[in-house]
């Protein structure tokens, strides 16, 4: 299966809000509400920021959120902050009863 | 405190075998979902594989079907990762990781290091 779609790259000064786009398929993105952001800082394990395209689980600030529209997903991070600096990947359920990640995206606090 | 403690990776030529494990500790095992997701170098998250609680539905990736085995213990709070017919491809940070809910994760251990290379 395909990774899904993410940018490579984006950036924000402190302060902004950034959002990162996640397209896939009407087989994964598009065919349920179950697509989840990771954060990830180098060397650490990945931590979930949102479950089910908008949840946030406990202790995950109110300045991440997430939705979707068809096959594309986002990740919407308002009022930036240095210590958001990290890859974000997103990830789906799949018509194929398997999980699907997007390839990552870095995002620099300018 | 949820802890998920991977062991088990090393060094391995191409065509070997390795039996990856993961401690869990600091919840009840038998409740959550499991899941095996890979990180090779440098590169992305990649899934693996997955199993129900009572390891009666089990997932995987096109890329280790056939070749990987999931497994679990609830008794001894265990989940394993028989891996066969390795290849330099399968080189990567394995992370043991916990399912919050059909196609979410929640915890993650630290990952144990596959090397394939002859």
């Amino acid at each position: 299966q395909s990774a899904l779609t993410q940018p490579a790259s984006v950036s924000g000064s402190p302060g902004q809000s950034i959002t990162i786009s996640c397209t896939g398929t009407s087989s994964d993105v598009g065919a349920y509400d179950y697509v989840s952001w990771y954060q990830q800082h180098p060397g650490k394990a990945p931590k979930l920021m949102i479950y089910d395209v908008s949840n946030r689980p406990s202790g995950v600030s109110n300045r991440f959120s997430g939705s979707k529209s068809g096959n594309t997903a986002s990740l919407t991070i308002s009022g930036l902050q240095a210590e958001d600096e990290a890859d974000f990947y997103c990830s789906s359920f799949t018509t194929r009863s398997t999980l699907v990640f997007g390839g990552g995206t870095r995002l620099t606090v300018l | 405190e949820v802890q998920l403690v991977e062991s088990g990776g090393g060094l391995v030529q191409p065509g070997g075998s390795l039996r990856l494990s993961c401690a869990a500790s600091g919840f009840r095992f038998s409740s959550f979902e499991m899941n095996w997701v890979r990180q090779a170098p440098g590169k992305g998250l990649e899934w693996i594989s997955y199993i129900s609680l009572s390891s009666s539905t089990i997932w995987y990736a096109d890329s280790v079907k056939g070749r990987f085995t999931i497994s679990r213990d609830n008794a001894k709070n265990s989940l394993y990762l028989q891996m066969n017919s390795l290849r330099v491809a399968d080189t990567s940070l394995y992370y043991c990781a916990r399912g919050w809910t059909v196609a979410a994760i929640d915890s993650w251990g630290q990952g144990t290091l596959v090397t394939v290379s002859s």
